[in-house]
């Protein structure tokens, strides 16, 4: 079926280098797309969302870029804090489940982010 | 406001016990869903309610697997008998969605990690 996925497993940087996390998918019908932070023995935190029919989005320090060509999102941390280390998500969702309409979160497999000081 | 609240954070119990899992979505939200996550097949969604009511229990893994919802404040996921293999963190989350195809950000609890022996 399809799903969402992650091409890096892990990535670490040094305390106030940008940091780049991608995710690709293989739904060309999702039409929202999430990024999810993930803390040491906490649930998944909402960081920024993106709708199909934009290519970009900020927040405060983080940009979500998608790419619908090539079906590739990417999250952009700028100036990584030690803060920032945690398990990044993206997930997607799709519209429409089987006969039942809402939003169905599709998570992919995450990035584990070290921030080294 | 206090977030998804759910407990135990901690459960530990032996192979064929019944366990059951409690949530308290965020007040005013109408749409509620429980999720497993481990480390091989990620985070998963078992269960989704929309005003109380079962709407896609496609992903809940078998018989042994019931969950309700008796009010807008209140669900449960139980698991008679339990597995070690159920072992996993279990998260609840919830959202503002009204049922339609929603992209409504959901909003996850600090999770219920249960260890089967």
């Amino acid at each position: 079926g399809e799903s969402v996925g992650l091409h890096l497993p892990t990535l670490s940087v040094q305390e106030g280098d940008n940091s780049i996390i991608n995710c690709a998918y293989s739904n060309s019908a999702s039409d929202y797309f999430i990024w999810y932070k993930q803390e040491s023995g906490k649930g998944p935190q909402f960081i920024i969302d993106i709708r199909s029919n934009m290519d970009k989005r900020q927040g405060q320090r983080v940009t979500v870029l998608l790419n619908k060509t090539v079906k590739h999102l990417s999250l952009q941390i700028a100036a990584t804090q030690p803060g920032d280390s945690a398990v990044y998500f993206c997930a997607e969702i799709l519209a429409y489940a089987g006969g039942t309409s809402y939003g169905k979160l599709t998570f992919g497999q995450g990035t584990i982010l070290t921030v080294h000081p | 406001d206090a977030g998804v609240i759910q407990s135990p954070r901690h459960e530990v119990t032996e192979m064929g016990q019944e366990v059951t899992l409690r949530c308290k979505p965020i007040s005013g939200h109408n749409s509620l869903f429980w999720y497993r996550q481990t480390m091989m097949r990620g985070l998963e969604l078992l269960i989704y309610f929309n005003n109380n009511v079962p709407i896609d229990d496609s992903g809940m893994p078998e018989d042994r697997f019931s969950a309700k919802m008796p009010n807008a404040s209140f669900s449960t996921l139980k698991i008679q008998p339990s597995e070690p293999r159920d072992s996993a963190v279990y998260f609840c989350a919830s959202s503002r969605a009204s049922g339609r195809a929603s992209t409504d950000t959901q909003y996850f609890g600090p999770g219920t990690r249960l260890t089967v022996l």
